[in-house]
């Protein structure tokens, strides 16, 4: 069946505008993460939702990143006014529920801020 | 802070066998995980433990030390595209993972 599927792949951007990433879940799976993975760092958890809901905000980092997921599908996460310390690869990932280990993840969004 | 650690790089020879270290101070623990990551790619899971001790998948293998913070994972029988990047990552609390950066595992013929 079909991954975690994510758009823009490669997504490069003025300083002060803004983005949104997309990623379709696999089917089925009610949970659903962001992460970012920069330059010779490990990846770094963004924000995850279980349905619609997001439990756990607490690594976004700064009020000009947001997320929102609708039908318990898609979800766009959005970055307002970037700076070029937003530059990374955003990579997606679901899971059938937040309780089961495994997490799918899709190819990622390589965004670049100039 | 959370802390996870890795080796940077690793490099060994086709054929052979390598280990992975990972060693954690977390302020929580319910889970640990190993992932490849192919350049380019997307990280696919590789292993999950939970509770001490061995859990064998074919070629791969992960151990795990809770009183220690410390995990392992073990590739047999090295095959040229066993060249990646091992992520080590711990479910602290919920359902979230933290990741170490990774170790960059480089098969030669």
């Amino acid at each position: 069946g079909a991954g975690v599927s994510q758009s823009p792949s490669n997504k490069v951007t003025e300083k002060g505008k803004d983005v949104e990433l997309r990623c379709d879940p696999i089917s089925g799976h009610t949970a659903l993460y962001w992460y970012r993975q920069s330059l010779g760092q490990g990846l770094e958890f963004l924000i995850y939702f279980q349905g619609n809901s997001a439990p756990d905000k607490s690594g976004l980092p700064s009020d000009r990143f947001s997320a929102e997921r609708t039908g318990g599908s898609v979800s766009t996460l959005t970055i307002q006014r970037t700076q070029q310390e937003d530059s990374a690869v955003y990579l997606c990932a679901s899971s059938l529920g937040v309780s089961y280990n495994e997490q799918f993840f899709g190819p990622g969004t390589r965004l670049t801020v100039l | 802070g959370q802390n996870i650690d890795q080796p940077t790089e690793m490099t060994a020879t086709e054929g052979a066998i390598v280990q992975i270290n990972c060693t954690y101070q977390t302020s929580g623990f319910n889970g640990l995980f190993w992932y490849q990551q192919h350049a380019g790619e997307a990280p696919t899971f590789l292993s999950y433990n939970v509770l001490d001790g061995l859990e064998e998948k074919g070629r791969f293998s992960s151990f795990l030390s809770r009183s220690k913070g410390y995990s392992y994972l073990l590739l047999k029988e090295l095959q040229m595209k066993d060249s990646a990047s091992y992520l080590c990552a711990v479910r602290i609390t919920g359902s979230t993972l933290t990741f170490g950066k990774g170790t960059m595992l480089l098969v030669s013929p």
